[in-house]
């Protein structure tokens, strides 16, 4: 099993729609992220936790939300989806004695029509 | 403002050559820069780091160059194998309980056979 899992790999939904994008880690980290991709435009963080009680938006945190819901569990909404939200999406986590290197999921390639 | 830049979205290099890769930030206060690698449909993965204090990070084919007075840091992979083709991102951080990573937009190598 993968260290860290996204659910699902690909979804494509319709505007207006709520979508949940799902992560969870067997790496026992405190700490975890969520970036999206769009091309040419690199990884751009849109919220943080460095522990279940502990959230924190990004770079680009407009139009999303996010819950922790365990350690392991940490998950991202659009409340209500647009097609500049079209985009890869990826979950990351950290460990807190050494924040510096990311283990990334796989990604979550949405599609908002 | 872009605190990571890399100013080539693509390079192409022939096997068995050298493929250097730039990067450039504009924050004195980074203290750790690592590089990620992203095959398509694959979450990034780390590659190599260097810290602040130091100047040169060396590992199998890859090293990670650091000028801090010219706030640029480059990765040197040789001999260049197919392999390596892939989007590479430098990113920055500044450490500590502000664990972020600051990503770059990625530069594409391609290496050719």
């Amino acid at each position: 099993d993968a260290d860290v899992t996204q659910t699902p790999r690909n979804r494509i939904t319709k505007t207006g729609k709520r979508i949940m994008l799902e992560c969870s880690q067997t790496k026992g980290h405190d700490r975890m992220y969520w970036y999206r991709q769009d091309p040419g435009l690199g990884l751009r963080l849109i919220y943080y936790s460095f522990d279940v009680k502990d959230i924190n938006k990004g770079e680009i945190s407009d139009g999303y939300s996010v819950s922790r819901q365990a350690q392991a569990k940490f998950s991202l909404s659009l409340e209500s989806a647009i097609p500049n939200q079209t985009a890869l999406y990826f979950c990351a986590t950290s460990d807190n004695r050494d924040g510096y290197g990311y283990t990334f999921g796989s990604g979550t390639r949405l599609t908002v029509v | 403002d872009q605190q990571v830049k890399q100013n080539s979205p693509s390079l192409s290099v022939q096997e068995g050559r050298i493929s250097i890769l730039n990067c450039d930030y504009t924050n004195s206060m980074f203290d750790y820069f690592l590089w990620y690698k992203k095959y398509p449909a694959e979450g990034p993965t780390f590659l190599i780091s260097i810290s602040s204090i130091k100047d040169k990070n060396e590992d199998g084919r890859f090293t990670v160059f650091l000028n801090k007075s010219a706030k640029h840091l480059s990765l040197h992979i040789v001999p260049s194998q197919p392999g390596d083709s892939a989007v590479y991102f430098c990113a920055a951080t500044l450490g500590g309980s502000q664990g972020n990573l600051i990503f770059g937009k990625g530069t594409k190598l391609s290496v050719k056979p």
